[in-house]
């Protein structure tokens, strides 16, 4: 399954709404999965099962979606935010993820 | 406290052979998924592949089956990852992952620091 993740790169100002889009090659379940990365570091789980926030994330982040089309938006941009997005789906073997989305700031 | 950590930068040769590992603690090692992802140098994740230490049961994406070994020691509580060739497009930061339900892959909430490896001759 691919993911065409959009856009790839983002300009926005602390305090903006942000939406990423991630659409998948063809349909897949609820197992469907956010991460954020900051240079230097390794991912960071953000949301998971396509809509539950994982433990100790911002509430401003949240996931929704179903069937191919599927969405992380940041309800209020914070300067920690900035960084590179990507989605994976875990419905099928290969797991895959998306190309990413840098979010810098505006 | 539940982490998984890497073994240290490589540094080598085209043809040459490498093991990085990785080993978890603070949880049993045998019930969680580990999964290896690539991430070459200014590019996005890529998925390799996941191995159930519990029985073994390894699944390689089709870009790195093949090219790539995946194994698991549950005596030391550490899963590896293996080329008996290094190419200089292996040149990569590699991180190990684990799930957050134990025989469930739904997303990585553990990873490891992060093993740099640099192919060149």
């Amino acid at each position: 399954i691919q993911l065409t993740q959009s856009p790839s790169f983002l300009s926005a100002s602390v305090g903006d709404r942000v939406t990423i889009t991630c659409r998948a090659s063809q349909g897949i379940s609820s197992y469907f999965a956010w991460y954020q990365q900051k240079p230097g570091k390794a991912p960071n789980l953000l949301i998971y099962d396509v809509s539950t926030l994982q433990s100790g994330v911002p509430s401003r982040f949240s996931g929704s979606g179903s069937g191919t089309d599927f969405t992380l938006t940041i309800s209020s941009l914070q300067p920690e935010d900035f960084a590179t997005y990507y989605c994976q789906q875990l419905h099928i073997y290969p797991l895959t993820f998306g190309g990413g989305t840098k979010v810098e700031i505006k | 406290e539940v982490q998984l950590v890497q073994s240290g930068a490589e540094a080598k040769k085209p043809g040459e052979s490498l093991k990085i590992s990785c080993q978890g603690s603070g949880y049993t090692f045998a019930s969680y998924w580990i999964g290896w992802v690539r991430q070459m140098p200014g590019k996005g994740l890529e998925w390799m592949g996941i191995i159930y230490p519990r029985d073994s049961d390894t699944k390689y994406s089709p870009s790195f089956q093949g090219h790539v070994t995946i194994s698991a020691d549950r005596s030391t509580s550490t899963a590896y990852l293996q080329w008996s060739s290094l190419k200089a497009s292996d040149t990569a930061m590699y991180y190990c992952a684990r799930p957050a339900v134990p025989g469930i892959v739904n997303g990585f909430n553990i990873w490891g620091q992060g093993t740099m490896v640099a192919v060149s001759s």
